[in-house]
């Protein structure tokens, strides 16, 4: 069955240095969507690729999708304690409202 | 602001026992999930339904069923409760479209089973 590979599982960096997690996913998918879990919270929606190639930005984070469709990452600069949690990808393929998410990375920042 | 809420915030349970969770969306959304979270494993989908009354089997459905008798409400059932799924429990709502929409999700369920 479809599966979505995330790496790493654990990153810890010191403040102000940069963090990226990458997503492989073994079929084709139709869009991917980045979502962030604080500590003790829910999963957050962050941003949605759909287009091949397809890079994004929100402020210091980087979203990219891949050609194929098949692998994305997310890049943040100069990492804040704020960006502190787990960053998951979530790949759907064509045809189905179903979501498989990635393992999740999980990011400590530390002062 | 969607809002989707769970029942109960921490549940413990006894092995064998029949365990309801509830999951209720305010936004009038089509679609609604269910999912398992463990460490190391990610967010696994068990059930999810497109509509009232419909459902569709997740990737871990076996000892696990739901009910959605309307729009709102979306129920994961336990039917006989084991250690193996004492878990965290998130819901998760989208409305109806191409299935490309942000997926709203409640504050969890940490179940345990004894």
């Amino acid at each position: 069955g479809q599966q979505v590979m995330q790496i790493p599982q654990y990153q810890h960096v010191q403040e102000g240095e940069d963090f990226t997690t990458y997503c492989n996913s073994s079929t084709t998918l139709s869009n991917i969507q980045w979502y962030k879990q604080r500590p003790g919270g829910h999963p957050v929606f962050l941003i949605q690729l759909v287009k091949s190639g397809e890079v994004k930005k929100q402020k210091r984070l980087t979203f990219q999708f891949g050609e194929a469709k098949k692998n994305s990452s997310l890049h943040i600069t100069a990492t804040q304690t704020t960006d502190v949690g787990t960053y998951f990808c979530a790949g759907r393929t064509s045809g189905t409202y179903k979501y498989i998410f990635g393992t999740g990375t999980r990011l400590k920042v530390l002062a | 602001d969607v809002k989707v809420t769970q029942s109960s915030r921490y549940l413990v349970k006894r092995t064998g026992e029949k365990v309801f969770l509830e999951c209720v969306q305010d936004m009038d959304h089509e679609n609604m999930f269910w999912y398992r979270q463990d460490p190391g494993l990610g967010l696994r989908l068990i059930y999810f339904s497109y509509d009232v009354k419909m459902k569709e089997k997740g990737d871990i459905p076996e000892g696990y069923s739901v009910s959605r008798e309307k729009k709102e409400r979306f129920s994961l059932i336990l039917e006989s409760a084991s250690t193996n799924q004492t878990s965290m429990y998130l819901c998760a709502s989208t409305p109806t479209d191409r299935g490309d929409q942000p997926q709203h999700f409640g504050d969890g369920t940490r179940l345990s089973i004894l």
